[in-house]
């Protein structure tokens, strides 16, 4: 079983829709990272938490330690938001762990 | 923002071939990282380092030496290049701002 595990895999979606991206982790985390890639594309951090919820622009970020989840919203989607969306977190190491990202397409 | 160039960008070189890749970052950041991405397997640990000279194995590390002499170097080196290792490379740092990580723009290698 994967440390890091995200939902869904694939992700399709009309423009101006709501959308969820699920993550959830086995260990213990001193923060968890949402990372954006489009296709082709480098990848960017879009937030880092360590509690709470966090907010810029149409993305939202949330996260529960105790339940060992957090979620990605993205509200009123476009096009443009069409890329991987990974979750990662920050152990004790100093190394991310990854889960395997989510591809979202979202249709005009 | 943290600044985090990798160079080349694109390189194609012949199996058996050594090629380095560099990774340089204009701040003093102590942790750097290098990562392939493949189709299928995402984001994997090749070498990190926290500090100069201080280095360590990631998860895909056969085939792969690293070296930081200098803080705001970190240098990848296929010793001898194998189609295997034909991958998109990803150098990032860790920074101490609200997004904890910079990636570099990768370098697309191709190994013929």
């Amino acid at each position: 079983k994967n440390e890091v595990e995200q939902s869904p895999q694939n992700l399709t979606a009309q423009e101006g829709e709501f959308i969820t991206i699920n993550c959830s982790y086995s260990v213990g985390i001193s923060a968890l990272h949402w990372l954006q890639q489009h296709p082709g594309g480098g990848i960017v951090s879009l937030f880092m938490l360590s509690s709470g919820k966090k907010k810029h622009g149409r993305l939202i970020a949330t996260i529960n330690i105790q339940e060992k989840h957090s979620s990605l919203h993205i509200t009123a989607s476009h096009p443009r938001d069409s890329a991987v969306y990974i979750c990662a977190v920050d152990g004790a190491t100093n190394k991310l762990i990854f889960g395997t990202g989510t591809l979202l397409a979202v249709q005009p | 923002d943290a600044g985090i160039t990798q160079s080349p960008r694109h390189k194609v070189t012949e199996t058996g071939t050594p090629v380095t890749l560099r990774c340089h970052q204009t701040e003093n950041h102590r942790y750097m990282y290098w990562y392939r991405q493949d189709p299928g397997h995402g984001l994997r640990l090749i070498h990190y380092s926290y500090g100069v000279k201080d280095t360590d194995k990631g998860e895909v590390s056969d085939g792969y030496s690293v070296s930081r002499s200098k803080t705001e170097d970190f240098l990848l080196t296929l010793e001898s290049a194998t189609s295997s290792q034909t991958s998109v490379y990803f150098c990032a740092i860790k920074t101490d701002t609200n997004y904890g990580y910079t990636f570099g723009s990768g370098t697309r290698l191709t190994v013929v």
